[in-house]
């Protein structure tokens, strides 16, 4: 079965930076595109970009570019968000989520499998 | 701030049928899929459609109550509980792409009474 595994909570301190693991399996990790959503508490869902892990190309959302960095580990079927110059505004929980894809390689508008989510906590 | 509208709370009583509308340009021109989050939870996929135009009929992922459906006409998105049930209660979600991404409407907290 799908699955995506996301590493565990993290507390950082304004400025630092935090980088966050998500693991796949159940599925060939390179044929499908991962996307980063985060929400803050009580808030909606934002997006903040993708990477294609069989290409390495990656997207931005325009509020994070300069900031983010997205990257994966093919042998080891995982993906990376990195989140710099972090603030309070930051605290969130942080999903990685795979666009669904069926078995022509044609590609929905949709996220069908979603990790567990990881709280990052930004506190001085 | 999220340039697809959603109205943030919608009722419905128990057995009725709700609308949950999604307002935004880039409707014109992408799919809108929705998505349902219960406290606590990661949000899970409901409705789809295809990458492509013109609007074909809303896809529902296996494990979905037939009772969910999906329209669209022109910047205006629907997702439909034909029938609410308990565990409906929830909030939904759209999304779609736009010119810059994608992006998430603000969320609508459905209330089965």
């Amino acid at each position: 079965q799908v699955q995506l595994v996301q590493s565990g909570a993290e507390v950082k301190k304004p400025g630092a930076s935090v980088k966050v693991s998500c693991k796949a399996s159940g599925y060939i990790f390179t044929g499908y595109y991962v996307h980063w959503v985060r929400q803050a508490p009580g808030q909606g869902l934002e997006w903040m970009g993708w990477i294609n892990p069989n290409t390495d190309a990656t997207e931005y959302a325009q509020k994070f570019q300069g900031r983010v960095t997205m990257t994966r580990d093919t042998s080891i079927s995982t993906a990376y968000m990195e989140l710099r110059s972090l603030t309070s505004d930051d605290t969130a929980v942080y999903y990685c989520v795979r666009q669904y894809s069926d078995s022509s390689g044609y590609y929905y508008d949709a996220f069908d499998f979603w990790g567990q989510g990881t709280m990052v906590t930004v506190s001085s | 701030s999220s340039e697809l509208t959603q109205d943030p709370a919608v009722s419905v009583a128990l057995g009725q049928t709700v609308r949950i509308t999604c307002q935004g340009d880039s409707l014109r021109s992408y799919f809108t899929s929705w998505y349902q989050q219960k406290p606590g939870q990661a949000p899970v996929l409901v409705i789809y459609g295809k990458n492509n135009r013109p609007y074909g009929q809303s896809n529902r992922p296996s494990g979905i109550p037939d009772r969910f459906s999906g329209s669209a006409s022109g910047s205006t998105a629907s997702l439909t509980i034909t029938g609410a049930q308990a565990e409906d209660e929830a909030d939904y979600y759209c999304n779609s792409r736009d010119r810059s991404g994608w992006v998430f409407g603000g969320g609508t907290k459905l209330t089965v009474l």
